[in-house]
């Protein structure tokens, strides 16, 4: 049973338009939410976080909403461009007991020049 | 400052045999963690080590898997005999001992293809 979801396997936007990326999540035990981006052939890489205290993180371009009463996070890219061309997972963290980081499935953005 | 290294990067066996997956963390990196992802979808917790002690191994699919790591280093992952289903990409990620919101960096996988 999947704990985060990223329900849209692909996106596809315009290279200075707005990339919105979703998940969702069911486990109200995680209090902290990372989005980490995947290029191909290499591991994933973290881009921004976002404690459950929060509902909004911001770092240059990018983005991260926490809605807690929904389980529903989402980054927000702007504007878009042919480099963030890459797959992007949620993932999402309990520090009061397992140590690990649960994923989603990851959503394929490309960002058309 | 080197990153998170795996080796080796692609691995393709014969369905009973025995393949060894090594991950070198960040120099003082206490944990280290194996992950997996098959066929596109999710990816999923292995185990997790401090220092050299299994700390959670709760994601390791069944006995077939052996993960050491020896001296709090490096760390060992042992598929024997290998199966089909075992086919993926093996991530290892690495944190310092008192991260506490979570981030950890991950080395570029090894990719395991099993025939």
């Amino acid at each position: 049973d999947q704990q985060v979801k990223q329900n849209s396997p692909s996106l596809s936007v315009q290279e200075g338009r707005i990339s919105i990326l979703n998940c969702d999540y069911t486990n109200s035990m995680f209090d902290y939410f990372l989005w980490y981006k995947k290029y191909p052939a290499e591991g994933p890489t973290f881009l921004i976080s976002i404690s459950s205290i929060k509902d909004k993180n911001e770092d240059g371009r990018f983005t991260v909403f926490l809605n807690k009463s929904a389980k529903h996070l989402s980054l927000h890219i702007v504007p878009s461009q042919p480099g963030d061309s890459a797959v992007y997972f949620c993932a999402a963290f309990d520090s009061g007991s397992a140590r690990q980081l649960t994923f989603g499935s990851g959503t394929q953005l490309t960002v058309l020049p | 400052e080197a990153g998170v290294t795996q080796f080796p990067s692609h691995s393709v066996i014969e369905k009973g045999q025995t393949v060894t997956l090594r991950c070198d963390p960040i120099s003082g990196h206490d944990n280290l963690y194996w992950y997996r992802r098959v066929m596109g979808k999710e990816i999923k917790f292995l185990l997790h080590f401090v220092k050299e002690s299994k700390q959670d191994e709760s994601g390791m699919p069944n006995n077939r898997f052996l993960a050491e790591r020896t001296g709090g280093t490096y760390s060992t992952l042992k598929v024997q005999p290998a199966e089909l289903e075992d086919s993926g990409v093996y991530f290892c990620a690495s944190s310092p001992l008192h991260r506490g919101w979570g981030e950890q960096y991950f080395g570029p996988g090894t990719r395991l293809t099993v025939t």
